[in-house]
Parts: C-alpha cells; structure tokens; sequence
C-alpha cells in the first residue's frame, strides 16, 4: 500500500523568510513518481513538480527546490524568499503507474501562510 | 485547448436527492479519474476509467456512489440519495494514453465542483 505523511499541518512565515515543506512517502514499488500541488484560496489544483524514482537530482524552479532523498523516502520541498501570494495549502502526492492506472495518493496536506 | 472541464462548480443539494458531477477531459485524453476532497483533508482517489469501461474503483464507497464515461460524451459521477457527509470538493483528472516517462507531463485536474447537501 501507498502512503504519504506530511506531518506540517500549518506553517506561518513571514513575507521573504525561506520556508521548507516536508513529504515522506511509503511504497514497496522500485519504480514511482512524485507530486507537489499547489491549492490556493480559490480552491483549482495547480501542479507543480512530478519526479520519477530514479532521478534523485534536486530541482530548482526559480524560487522553488525540491530534495529528493531516497535512502529517507523524503521529497521536500523549499519555497526561498517567500511571497504573500505563496500562502495556499501544498500536497505531496505518489503513484505506482500499473498498466497505465495513474491514480494519486495525497498527503494531508500543509496550509502555508505567508505574512506581509 | 481548453483544460479537464467540470461542471457544475457549485452544486447544492437537499439530502436524499441525487448529485450529477460532470467531467470533459481534455482533448486527445482517454483516461479520467475522479477524486473526493473532504473539508481540511487531502485528495482520495474514488476511480479510474477508461472509455465505456471502469478499470480501478478501489475508492469508491461501496453504495450510493457510480461513475461512467461513455463513448461519447463526458464522465459523469452520480451520487444517489445525498447525505451530509457527501458535502466536499469532486475533482477530475484527465491524462493521455500510456505517458509513460514523457517530459511533458499530460495529467491535468479540473477546478472540481463542490457538493454541498442541506
């Protein structure tokens, strides 16, 4: 069975502090993907990253990184010099692709606040 | 080229009524899977299906729940005889046949609808 446990509920920060949100993943599968997603106020789904298990490159996107570590099945996540308009809930997901079956486990997810 | 299309975005609903959330993927894609979003909670997978066909209902409830996708036409999830407990976010998701490792990367959620049953 698939899990993804981030254990931050809720993280404030203030406007321009960096701020790092983490992901830990259970799976028996040798081949998987990785999510992050981001749900702002406004409620639509909006992807951010998808990584394969095995490329455990890190991955930087401007002000978003992300540290794949397989050897702590963790995939973290890290928003620098964060803005008000970063404030949304993130959610880590996993999959097992099985025939084409791509269905997603989500995390609980983690509501960032950024304060101004 | 318009993304996964849901509709309605709001639906409300008294309880014992019946719910019909609607999906259009996105065009060329044959694969939908539709997904349930408590309040404060993360998504859970419900179903995933293929044209005319359900491949994985592993997430369905067991009752009151079902989902189509014809030949033509969008997916439709059906919820019968409403309670409160169903009041959440629906999302859907489309993706092509096969990605694979692709780089671009097709799976795509619409905006969901949220049920909402008084």
């Amino acid at each position: 069975a698939q899990k993804v446990t981030q254990a931050q509920t809720e993280i404030s920060v203030v406007e321009k502090e960096d701020v790092t949100l983490d992901c830990v993943y259970e799976t028996r599968d040798t081949t998987y993907y990785l999510f992050w997603y981001k749900q702002p106020p406004s409620g639509e789904l909006v992807f951010l990253i998808r990584r394969n298990s095995f490329d455990e490159q890190n991955e930087i996107s401007g002000r978003y990184s992300w540290n794949f570590q397989k050897s702590t099945s963790s995939f973290n996540f890290t928003i620098t010099a964060s803005q008000v308009v970063d404030s949304a809930v993130y959610f880590c997901a996993l999959s097992t692709p099985n025939f084409g079956n791509e269905k997603l486990t989500f995390g609980t997810g983690t509501r960032l606040t950024i304060i101004p | 080229n318009a993304g996964v299309m849901q509709n309605p975005r709001h639906l409300v609903r008294r309880r014992g009524q019946e719910a019909r959330l609607r999906c259009s993927p996105m065009k060329g894609h044959s694969h939908v899977y539709w997904y349930r979003q408590l309040p404060e909670e993360g998504l859970k997978f419900m179903v995933y299906l293929q044209k005319e066909n359900i491949i994985d209902e592993s997430g369905m409830p067991k009752e009151r729940f079902s989902a189509e996708f014809p030949k033509e036409g969008p997916s439709i999830l059906r919820i019968q005889q409403v309670v409160r407990g169903d009041s959440a976010a629906y999302f859907c998701a489309s993706s092509p046949l096969g990605q694979g490792d692709q780089t671009n990367y097709g799976y795509t959620f619409g905006s969901g609808t949220r049920l909402t049953v008084v």
